[in-house]
This record gives structure tokens, C-alpha cells and sequence, in this order.
């Protein structure tokens, strides 16, 4: 069974652009969350979709919003891109919504912003 | 609110060794707690999990952690260290039998010396 995908595996951009990311689940995981590492920051939690919709949000500003399609894949959008916005991010799926059940964790998507 | 403190950001041990990775939480109410491994380049794998059952919970890959409400710890740990145990470890939090989103701690670093 194929993994969590994640597309761009790296990504550099300037600062004002905006950059969409891509998170294909595992297949049959109806459930993606998102997450934020930073070595400063350490991984904080962005936001968690089930079935369309968002179940959950951490505290981002609305620059970083995301979605998700019928088919389980997500996309999440960050606007107005800062210096700060650098980082790794994550995607993880997991069958069912909720940290109960055990998230499977893609390689990440590598943004760089100068 | 729930936090996670993992105390030593950086733990170096022999090959052979015990591993101890400290971890310490604080949650208003019962917790889910999760150790998560990272390797590099990757994303994060679970190592273990517990959920209210059994406080002493057993991991893939050799490791264990024990819950101790008492002191609010859910120490990491594995008789023997190998060298592929060299990585990032991660201990994370979530409430309301696991509903929450989970909130990590910032991680230790761990390095195995030959």
C-alpha cells in the first residue's frame, strides 16, 4: 500500500507570493491533518479534515487556510507569504478523525521564502 | 491548555546503552500520550501510544513507555541502544480520549555512539 504522498518535496518563494501544497493519503484514510515544524517553533498543528470538512484548527492566522476533496486528497494555501513561513510541513492520514487513531506521516513539503 | 515538556533537546548514548528520553506533560483532563520517532528527511513514524489502558505500553522497535500520573511522565525507553535508533524523537499530547489535536513537545535528538 502506497504512502503518504506530499507534492512539491521542495518549494522556494518569495515573499508576498502565495503557494498551495498537495497531500495525496493513504488509500482509504479519510482523514488528513497538516502540521507546521520549525526548528524555533518545533511542529505545531495547522488543521485536520475529515470528509470534506474541517474538524479542527490551530492557532495560524487566516493566511493558511486548506481543503479537502472528495476523494481524500488536500490542499493547503498559504497567502502573503512572511519570512517566518519557512518551514517543513506535514501531512498525515489517518482512517478516522481524532490523534486516537494512528496518523501515518508523509515526507513533508520543504518551503523556503526570501 | 495541554503541553508537553521533553527535557534534553539532545541525548548521545553507546551502542548498547539504555535509552532514556524524558518526557513530562500537563493536561487538565486524562491524556492520550504518543511517542513518535523521526528519522531524516522523513516524516514521523508512532512509535507508541497510550490510551488509559495499561500505563506500561510496549513500542515497536524495542521501546516502551510507562505513564505515571503521579509525576505526569511518560518516559521513553529501550535496554539496547542500535545504532538505526539514532534519530529525532517526539512525545505528544491529546485530550478528550484523543480527539484533540495532538500537541508535541520540541523533540530530542538522539545520537548512538559506536
Amino acid at each position: 500500500k502506497a504512502g503518504v504522498t506530499q507534492t512539491p518535496r521542495y518549494l522556494i518563494k518569495t515573499r508576498g507570493q502565495q503557494v498551495t501544497l498537495s497531500c495525496s493519503p493513504i488509500s482509504g484514510h479519510r482523514s488528513v491533518s497538516w502540521y507546521q515544524q520549525t526548528p524555533g517553533q518545533g511542529l505545531q498543528f495547522l488543521f485536520e479534515y475529515f470528509s470534506e470538512t474541517q474538524r479542527n484548527k490551530g492557532n495560524f492566522p487566516g493566511r493558511f487556510s486548506g481543503r479537502q476533496f472528495s476523494n481524500s486528497r488536500s490542499e493547503m494555501n498559504v497567502s502573503t507569504l512572511e519570512l517566518g513561513d519557512s518551514a517543513l510541513y506535514l501531512c498525515a492520514s489517518s482512517a478516522a478523525p481524532g490523534a486516537y487513531n494512528e496518523q501515518f506521516f508523509g515526507p513533508g513539503t520543504r518551503l523556503t521564502v526570501l | 491548555a495541554q503541553s508537553v515538556t521533553q527535557l534534553g533537546s539532545h541525548v548521545s548514548v553507546s551502542e548498547g546503552a539504555l535509552v532514556l528520553l524524558r518526557c513530562n506533560y500537563s493536561s487538565s483532563v486524562p491524556p492520550y500520550l504518543f511517542w513518535y520517532v523521526q528519522y531524516p528527511n522523513q516524516g514521523l513514524q508512532l512509535l507508541l501510544k497510550y490510551t488509559s489502558a495499561a500505563t506500561l505500553v510496549k513500542g515497536i522497535n524495542g521501546f516502551e513507555a510507562e505513564f505515571k500520573k503521579s509525576e505526569t511522565s511518560f518516559h521513553l525507553t529501550k535496554p539496547s541502544a542500535h545504532m538505526s535508533d539514532a534519530a529525532e524523537y517526539f512525545c505528544a499530547v491529546s485530550e478528550n480520549s484523543g480527539n484533540t489535536p495532538l500537541v508535541f513537545g520540541k523533540g530530542t535528538r538522539l545520537s548512538v555512539i559506536a
